[in-house]
């Protein structure tokens, strides 16, 4: 299986501020990788896919990036409705795996 | 408008069989590439994908759990259906599916998802 190495397990920010959240995977996988948030009691919602595609209503603050079998999704101008829940996911191959998540709480 | 709704039984005990149903609509499972997987979560812990069904009928499995996993799809392809024996209390969680449109690509649609609770 692909492990997905997240990190970091918990940031706190301030609104405004700038995060970035990490996702390492064991192996390559070809930029299949996708990033969702979630909040309390909800399902995950899509963010980011082949690890720099924006999904379609998502706010243009939110942006993924790579580098080897590195991955990176960053907020810009951190918002009230951005703390939540965020994971990272690979969509390479089956078993697909997540990462452990980050939650992301502001100040 | 793509929807996704699981339904299951809530609670069981120990030892029994959970049976789980995600009925769809707004696409088609018959659609070349489409996928409609389960995932899990425990409370408060991350993500943990455990089965899936392709559009010609293929099944996909979390090998770590396959002896316990049956997934299936019904014949009008509006429903999929997933089978975990034997649940003892690491299977409480909330049960998703999630629909995969293409190979490769990421889930881009999740149902509400369906606690169960297991416990004597």
């Amino acid at each position: 299986d692909i492990q997905m190495t997240q990190s970091p397990a918990s940031l706190s920010a301030s609104l405004g501020e700038t995060v970035s959240i990490e996702c390492l995977a064991s192996e390559d996988i070809y930029s299949n990788l996708a990033w969702y948030q979630q909040k309390p009691g909800k399902s995950p919602q899509l963010l980011i896919y082949y690890a720099s595609s924006l999904q379609d209503g998502v706010p243009s603050r939110f942006s993924g990036s790579e580098s080897g079998t590195q991955y990176s999704l960053e907020i810009n101008s951190l918002q009230p409705e951005d703390e939540g829940d965020y994971f990272c996911q690979q969509s390479y191959k089956f078993p697909y795996t997540f990462g452990a998540g980050t939650k992301l709480e502001l100040k | 408008q793509v929807t996704l709704k699981e339904s299951g039984p809530g609670m069981l005990q120990p030892s029994k069989t959970l049976s789980l149903t995600c009925s769809f609509s707004g696409f088609s499972l018959s659609t070349s590439g489409m996928v409609v997987s389960w995932i899990r979560q425990p409370s408060g812990k991350s993500l943990e994908w455990l089965a899936a069904i392709d559009w010609d009928g293929d099944k996909y499995y979390n090998p770590s759990l396959k002896s316990r996993l049956t997934v299936s799809k019904d014949t009008s392809n509006t429903q999929v259906f997933l089978k975990i024996t034997s649940v003892d209390i690491a299977d409480t969680a909330t049960y998703y599916c999630a629909r995969r449109p293409w190979s490769g690509s990421p889930f881009d649609y999740w149902g509400q998802g369906v606690m169960v609770t297991v416990s004597s």
